[in-house]
């Protein structure tokens, strides 16, 4: 059965730091993979989205995640971290047209 | 404008309650979801509608029905609603280009 993870639960970085937040899926297709972002007592934002073409793409804030089908992974980075960063994220891979794997979320948590 | 929206954003009842959450979407996609996340915050789809058609029932008790009057609304009926039931629940609606979008939740807290 198609899963994701991720295998950091929490994550503390400093202001200003790089960031990276791993993501490995399993999926027997090309899949669709997304990174979503919750901020406290909020809805989930989608960050960004893979399909298929470039292997690295951009998305909101700042933030870009690289597909790599050999490690079937999609990190997300940010090159500089803003105390506006904490939130928990999301990484989840399209299963099918109407399915959404989720994984199990990273909290982020920035030191000023 | 919001695009999904969903209410009430904060629900606590008592168990045996029975309730509702109401969902709309303005972006006029055919697909519209059902979402629970946990305390640890795990979310786990709960129905899919596609034009009105129900798609997916991840083996959800039957307590739990879902009704789309129309494709820009997916409404979530919980009867008998026990401490269990406590969770965030996430409605969503996605379209051409499989990307989802989420409303801001509904809190349900069962006492």
């Amino acid at each position: 059965a198609q899963s994701v993870t991720q295998p950091d639960i929490h994550i503390t970085v400093s202001e200003g730091a790089s960031l990276e937040l791993r993501c490995n899926y399993s999926y027997g297709a090309t899949p669709y993979l997304f990174w979503y972002v919750q901020s406290p007592g909020q809805g989930l934002q989608l960050l960004l989205k893979y399909f298929s073409g470039d292997t690295l793409v951009q998305g909101i804030k700042g933030f870009e995640a690289e597909f790599k089908r050999s490690q079937s992974s999609f990190n997300l980075r940010k090159p500089s971290v803003h105390w506006s960063d904490a939130a928990e994220y999301f990484c989840a891979v399209g299963e099918g047209t109407y399915k959404y794997i989720f994984g199990t979320g990273t909290r982020l948590k920035v030191l000023a | 404008d919001t695009a999904v929206s969903q209410t009430p954003k904060y629900l606590v009842t008592q168990m045996g309650n029975d309730k509702s959450i109401k969902c709309e979407q303005n972006l006029g996609h055919d697909t519209m979801y059902w979402y629970k996340q946990d305390s640890k915050k795990f979310l786990k789809i709960m129905f899919s509608y596609n034009n009105k058609e129900l798609i997916i029932n991840e083996t959800v008790p039957n307590r739990f029905s879902p009704k789309s009057p129309d494709k820009a609304h997916l409404n979530l009926h919980i009867n008998s609603l026990e401490l269990g039931d406590s969770a965030v629940y996430f409605c969503a609606s996605g379209g051409q280009g499989n990307t989802i979008y989420f409303g801001e939740g509904s809190w349900l807290t069962v006492v």
